[in-house]
């Protein structure tokens, strides 16, 4: 059953980046159609997607975070990982890693999703 | 303000019927999916492509759209179901994907 774990530091001061970790298991992450993206939720709120990175090296972001978002995938070390630069107190937030399923499908659809892992940003 | 709107929130009687809706205008174009979270826990896919259920989810859920909306539809609503309730689609250029605001469900 494919697993997903994120990984990486909780705590960051503004202007720093964020570097995330998702660790893949119980499956390849070299499939073809799929994906593998980001999602988070600052706390009591609502969720927002990030962006995704595909096996092809595609990837694509929200508009939103574009200019400060980068998402690669290492096939070797069955790991993808999301940058975010220049955060700010609004970047606080449960990061959730995602497998995005596209086959078939016009809109892609996440699952499984990874446990989240809680960034605060503060000075 | 998202492009997809959802009203923040709706209660059922146990065993009665809830329909949730998620209205904007790409999905004119693109399908919906549904995701259903409980609190402290990861967000879990209940309806994709608009009306299709993933394995090991229960029969009462049901998707649908028409227009510029999509519908999430809860049939006999049980104790726990009770959690919030997000639509996802593309946003309008097609090259991203944006959730709504979602919809906090509450069984009475």
């Amino acid at each position: 059953q494919l697993q997903l774990q994120e990984s990486g530091p909780g705590l960051l001061k503004p202007s720093e980046t964020l570097s995330l970790t998702c660790t893949v298991s119980g499956g390849s992450i070299s499939s073809g159609s799929d994906c593998w993206g980001w999602v988070r939720q600052p706390p009591g709120k609502g969720l927002e997607w990030i962006g995704s990175v595909c096996y092809s090296g595609k990837t694509y972001s929200s508009p939103s975070l574009k200019s400060r978002v980068t998402i690669s995938v290492s096939t070797s070390k069955h790991q993808f990982s999301l940058k975010l630069s220049s955060v700010t107190a609004a970047d606080t937030a449960v990061y959730y890693c995602v497998r995005e399923n596209n086959s078939g499908v016009v809109t892609p659809w996440f699952a499984p999703w990874g446990q989240g892992t809680l960034v605060t940003v503060s000075s | 303000s998202s492009e997809l709107t959802q009203d923040p929130a709706v209660s059922v009687a146990l065993g009665q019927t809830v329909r949730i809706t998620c209205q904007g205008d790409s999905l004119r174009r693109y399908s919906a999916t549904w995701y259903q979270q409980k609190p402290g826990q990861a967000p879990v896919v209940v309806i994709y492509g608009d009306n299709n259920r993933p394995s090991g989810i229960p029969d009462r859920f049901s998707g649908s759209s028409l227009g510029d909306t999509a519908s999430l539809t809860i049939t006999g609503a049980q104790a726990e179901d009770e959690a919030d309730f997000y639509c996802n689609s593309r946003g309008s250029t097609g090259d991203y994907l944006v959730f709504g605001g979602g919809t906090k469900v509450t069984v009475l």
